[in-house]
């Protein structure tokens, strides 16, 4: 089973630039998550999609980030303009996890791309 | 805001030492995830502790849930270097499957 795909892998652009980064989820998973990691920190969690959409957008700095997975498979995440503060992995994650799942709670595993390191100069 | 405080922040150790690292919160979690995130990848879960009081293990790896669901171990016996990496642990607390992740410890086991 292939694994999820990200691209670029790295990325440096000088600060009020634009950049935009593709993820590919695992075939047939439904839930897909953009996370930010800065250097010495864990993931923060941009935005979460179930198929094609928003599920959790709270914590994604909208007047400079976008989001969008149109045909709920493929995300693409932009920033524009990019500032040195946004300089840090952006990660792409997926799960199986449906909406709807009925009763109880359930953890499903998430699986990481490799991600793509942003630095803005 | 539901934070994970992870301790220690950095580890150094020779091969065949044992060592315990932690996850603290506040907050009581539906459950808990381990992760360990080599450099230029992404997190890999190595398990997923729901019960309080749980208790996992993983061959050299035994995690274990606190009896409040608010804290969490991992403890290596034995460590090797390919046990080298970034140790994050993730709190899920809503019935959507949010995860709050620590800032992780980074463990270094010299050979």
């Amino acid at each position: 089973e292939a694994g999820v795909a990200q691209s670029p892998r790295y990325k440096i652009i000088e600060k009020r630039q634009s950049v935009a980064f593709w993820c590919n989820p695992i075939s047939g998973h439904a839930t897909l998550y953009w996370y930010q990691q800065i250097l010495g920190q864990g993931p923060k969690l941009l935005i979460q999609f179930q198929n094609n959409g928003v599920v959790d957008d709270s914590q994604l700095p909208k007047d400079r980030f976008s989001a969008e997975r149109l045909k709920g498979v493929d995300s693409t995440l932009k920033i524009q303009p990019a500032k040195l503060e946004d300089s840090a992995v952006y990660l792409c994650a997926s799960s199986s996890r449906r909406a709807g799942t009925s009763g109880g709670y359930r953890t499903d595993t998430q699986y990481f791309g490799p991600g793509t390191r942003l630095t803005v100069l | 805001t539901q934070l994970l405080e992870q301790s220690p922040q950095f580890l150094s150790i020779q091969e065949g030492e044992n060592l315990t690292v932690y996850c603290n919160s506040s907050s009581v979690f539906s459950s808990l995830q381990w992760y360990r995130q080599e450099p230029g990848e992404g997190p890999v879960l190595l398990v997923t502790v729901v019960t309080g009081g749980e208790v996992k293990k993983l061959k050299r790896l035994t995690f274990q849930f606190g009896d409040a669901r608010k804290d969490s171990s991992l403890h290596i016996t034995a460590a090797q270097p390919g046990d080298t990496g970034l140790y994050l642990c993730a709190g899920v607390w809503t019935n959507a499957g949010k995860s709050t992740f620590g800032d992780g410890t980074t463990l270094t086991v010299k050979p």
